[in-house]
């Protein structure tokens, strides 16, 4: 039973508008959340995360929101670039001792044309 | 430069036939990972590790045994290798403050 879900395989858009990529979770005990951006042949890389006391976190273009009653996550780019053009995964953990451990979903693969 | 650095990058076997891929990190975080990636399945916790001497199973561990004798090696094994373990490997480690950090990945293809 998938407990992350990413339910866009893709999300294709154009340069310099909104991306908005969506998660669903369905353990209400995930404390901390996470996205990562993965490009072909390498290993994820960390983009920007959020803890459930919080709602919303911004880093430049990135912004996580975070919405725990309806166990919702999403990653908003904007403006988006070509050079975010890459597969995106949520990942949640459920913390204590469990920072080893990161559930992920199925990844979104984002297209961004010039 | 600092991260985790996975061995090696591509591997065929034969059914049956047996491996360790290796993981070192030199971040001296005491959390370290084995995941497997599957198209449409995202990436799979396989075991982990809180520290030296510590191990624990995800969700997928069969078919794999892993150890860890020092901070900075967390090596699977594949003792006999089935088509079904065919995927991209990446190992992770993590540190309080630091976030995690990923290898760049070993594609194993067992035929």
């Amino acid at each position: 039973d998938q407990q992350v879900k990413q339910n866009s395989p893709s999300l294709s858009v154009q340069e310099g508008r909104i991306s908005i990529l969506n998660c669903d979770y369905t353990n209400s005990m995930f404390d901390y959340f996470l996205w990562y951006k993965k490009y072909p042949a390498e290993g994820p890389t960390f983009l920007i995360s959020i803890s459930s006391i919080k709602d919303k976190n911004e880093d430049g273009r990135f912004t996580v929101f975070l919405n725990k009653s309806a166990k919702h996550l999403s990653l908003h780019i904007v403006p988006s670039q070509p050079g975010d053009s890459a597969v995106y995964f949520c990942a949640v953990n459920a913390g204590g001792t469990s920072y080893g451990k990161l559930t992920f979903g199925q990844g979104t693969i984002l297209t961004v044309h010039p | 430069n600092a991260g985790v650095t996975q061995t090696p990058k591509f591997q065929v076997l034969k059914t049956g036939q047996s491996m360790t891929l290796q993981c070192a990190q030199d971040m001296n975080h005491e959390y370290m990972s084995w995941y497997r990636q599957d198209p449409g399945m995202g990436l799979r916790l396989i075991h982990y590790s809180v520290g030296a001497g510590i191990t624990d199973q995800g969700e997928v561990p069969n078919g794999y045994n892993v150890s860890r004798s020092t901070t900075e090696d967390f090596p699977l094994r594949l003792l006999s290798a089935a088509p079904s373990q065919t995927s991209v490997y990446f190992c992770a480690s993590y540190g309080l403050g630091e976030g995690y950090t990923f290898g760049s990945g070993t594609r194993l293809t067992v035929v």
